[in-house]
């Protein structure tokens, strides 16, 4: 079974510059998450979808962050404009609903210099 | 508001010891607990999970959790660590109701051989 896929792996830019991840989730997972996880940290969640609907993005800085999940399946997660403060390792994950089990892609690590 | 707190946050010890992480929730409803364990350079991946039945539960690689209600406690425990146990280890908290997940900021475990 694929896992969950995520891209680019690493990314460094400039400050006040933008980035986008993109996540492929395990295929029939309804539910797909985004985790920003600082170094010393635990994953903190950004966002959740069911199918193709926001869940959750009560923790997404809005004014810079924005995401989506096309069709149900895909997801895209954008920052613009990029701040220090957002270096972190950006996690995509996936599970059947959102009460079960939630498998982890390996993770997109972003330095923003 | 929904909390996860784990006591330790390095642990080291030899091979053969025995290994106890505690795990402590904060949540005003009933709840699945789970706990993940990230290896260097691999992504999280479960370890062990309860949802309901016997309060102790198993998982993969001789782990072990025992949920005490009255304490809103999941502790993780193994009788015998190995030096390839070494990673870091996240216990999660997820609401029936809501299915909104909460990480704690981890455990480092260091296994010497």
């Amino acid at each position: 079974e694929a896992g969950v896929a995520q891209s680019p792996r690493y990314k460094i830019i400039e400050k006040r510059q933008s980035v986008a991840f993109w996540c492929n989730p395990i295929s029939g997972h309804a539910t797909l998450y985004w985790y920003q996880q600082i170094l010393g940290q635990g994953p903190k969640l950004l966002i959740q979808f069911q199918n193709n609907g926001v869940v959750d993005d009560s923790q997404l800085p809005k004014d810079r962050f924005s995401a989506e999940r096309l069709k149900g399946v895909d997801s895209t997660l954008k920052i613009q404009p990029a701040k220090l403060e957002d270096s972190a390792v950006y996690l995509c994950a996936s599970s059947l609903e959102p009460q079960n089990t939630i498998y982890f892609g390996e993770g997109s690590w972003l330095t923003v210099v | 508001a929904q909390s996860v707190s784990q006591h330790n946050h390095h642990v080291i010890l030899s091979e053969a010891a025995s290994l106890e992480l505690g795990c402590n929730y904060s949540y005003g409803g009933t709840v699945n607990l789970f706990w993940y364990v990230q290896y260097p350079g691999q992504h999280l991946q479960l370890l062990l999970k309860y949802f309901s039945g016997d309060p102790l539960v198993k998982g993969i690689k001789g782990f072990e959790a025992e949920f005490i209600k009255s304490k809103f406690s999941f502790n993780l425990r193994k009788p015998s660590v190995q030096w390839s146990d070494t990673a870091e280890y996240f216990c999660a908290v997820t609401g029936t109701n809501a299915g909104k997940s909460t990480f704690g900021d981890g455990t480092t475990l260091t296994v010497k051989p």
